[in-house]
């Protein structure tokens, strides 16, 4: 079946580290997202990517990076430089960029620093 | 710029009574789509519903259907019999077809709570 897959479900950061969420997609969808969401609250856009080799910042994307090296895969690293990274991260995938295309999306990585 | 607004942060409704949670939006693009997301408590994001701005029908899947007052520019989501699983959190989402293709634009959320 196809789906977007992200790993691990859970990870624990020390103060200080770098840390990398995998998400991968065999959707064969063009655009792929990263959000974060606080609990309780609605989603933030960190970074999107619409196509391979291509992405732009969204609105919280300082203390973030990513890369799209390959159509299925954007993985998102959380940097020592993101000071408040305790959070639930949320993949996603779009078709493209039409009116009508939604999101499929991932699971989540609950990140939680120690 | 787009923005969704959902003015209830949270609703309690007994089960099998029907509920609405508020969505409005404000965009410049003539064309766009909305959307409707169920998050439970798992955290995943489940589509429920999608509407089209030049549908001219009201959207429909099941027991949610959306009520959409394109002169309003609100698109409500409508749940009818509710039920205990209904409970999650619920997003409104927008995508325009030009100046807002690139990303969704999501509301803040309401979380609904279904009581037995």
């Amino acid at each position: 079946d196809g789906g977007i897959t992200q790993s691990p479900k859970y990870l624990f950061r020390k103060e200080g580290q770098n840390v990398t969420l995998s998400c991968e997609q065999n959707l064969n969808h063009d655009a792929m997202y990263w959000y974060r969401q606080d609990p309780g609250q609605g989603l933030r856009l960190i970074y999107y990517s619409q196509i391979v080799n291509d992405f732009q910042k969204g609105d919280i994307a300082e203390g973030y990076s990513v890369s799209r090296e390959k159509k299925e895969s954007f993985p998102l690293t959380v940097t020592s430089a993101q000071k408040n990274p305790t959070a639930f991260y949320l993949c996603a995938s779009s078709m493209g960029w039409e009116r009508n295309y939604g999101y499929t999306f991932g699971s989540g990585t609950r990140l939680t620093v120690v | 710029a787009q923005k969704i607004t959902q003015t209830q942060p949270g609703m309690f409704v007994q089960e099998k009574e029907a509920v609405t949670l508020d969505c409005t939006y404000d965009t410049s693009d003539p064309s766009y789509g909305l959307f409707w997301y169920k998050q439970p408590s798992s955290g995943e994001m489940i589509f429920l519903i999608y509407q089209g701005s030049y549908d001219q029908q009201n959207a429909t899947e099941g027991r949610y259907s959306l009520n959409f007052q394109k002169a309003r520019k609100s698109a409500n989501l409508v749940i009818s019999a509710s039920q205990l699983g209904d409970s999650a959190m619920y997003f409104c989402a927008m995508r325009g077809a030009i100046q807002g293709a690139q990303k969704l634009v999501f509301g803040q959320g309401t979380r609904l709570t279904i009581n037995p």
